[in-house]
């Protein structure tokens, strides 16, 4: 069964540090996702994407994060400067076209910033 | 504010009972999902629901979307304890929406 794939499995980055997460969507999707889990918290949209732009984004995606399909199966998420505050749970999500919210996760990345 | 609230947020019941979780708001949803999250793991999801008084079956497990597409309930028949794990509702507003919106989870323990 095809499946979102998400690496690294863990990111442990100092302070102020750039980071990149890595996420493989499912083959035949278009939109693609992602969110983020403080620990103990709820789930939290960040940004999705669609015909290789941001279509929708929150309040969290501000001007240290960037998201980029390089290429025909990566989807990455892209923080410029860490701080303490982004240590949480990285989800990258996918949907086919016609099912927006039928999204589909991968099995996240944990990014511990210290 | 856009919120999704579940209900209740622990549940820990006998195998072999019956149980039903809320997810309620006050907003029109265009679909909801319903995932089950294990700990340290991405959600999975278990079913979408797309119009009103829907009701989906998947095994023991029966999911319902209120008629006005504002709330749904996952009902679980004679409870095992491989159904232990947090259950999360999460909704899109509108069609088309980019984003879902999460409740906060249902943690669910089934004892032997």
């Amino acid at each position: 069964e095809p499946e979102v794939t998400q690496t690294p499995s863990h990111q442990v980055t100092q302070m102020g540090q750039e980071v990149i997460l890595r996420c493989v969507p499912i083959s035949n999707h278009l939109y693609f996702y992602w969110y983020r889990q403080i620990l103990g918290q709820k789930v939290e949209f960040l940004v999705s994407f669609y015909n290789n732009e941001i279509s929708e984004k929150s309040e969290i995606f501000d001007d240290q994060f960037s998201v980029e399909r390089p290429d025909g199966s990566n989807f990455t998420l892209k923080i410029r400067s860490t701080k303490l505050e982004d240590s949480a749970m990285y989800f990258c999500a996918s949907s086919a076209l016609g099912t927006w919210g039928t999204q589909y996760f991968g099995p996240g990345t944990r990014l511990t910033v210290l | 504010t856009q919120l999704l609230e579940q209900s209740p947020q622990f549940l820990s019941i006998q195998e072999g009972e019956n149980l039903t979780v809320y997810c309620n708001s006050s907003s029109v949803f265009s679909s909801l999902q319903w995932y089950r999250q294990e700990p340290g793991e991405g959600p999975v999801l278990l079913v979408t629901v797309v119009t009103g008084g829907e009701v989906k079956k998947l095994k023991r497990l029966t999911f319902q979307f209120g008629d006005a597409r504002k709330d749904s309930s996952l009902h679980i028949t004679a409870a095992q304890p491989g159904d232990t794990g947090l259950y999360l509702c999460a909704g899109a507003l509108i069609q088309g929406a980019q984003k879902l919106v999460f409740g906060q989870g249902t943690r669910l323990t089934i004892n032997p």
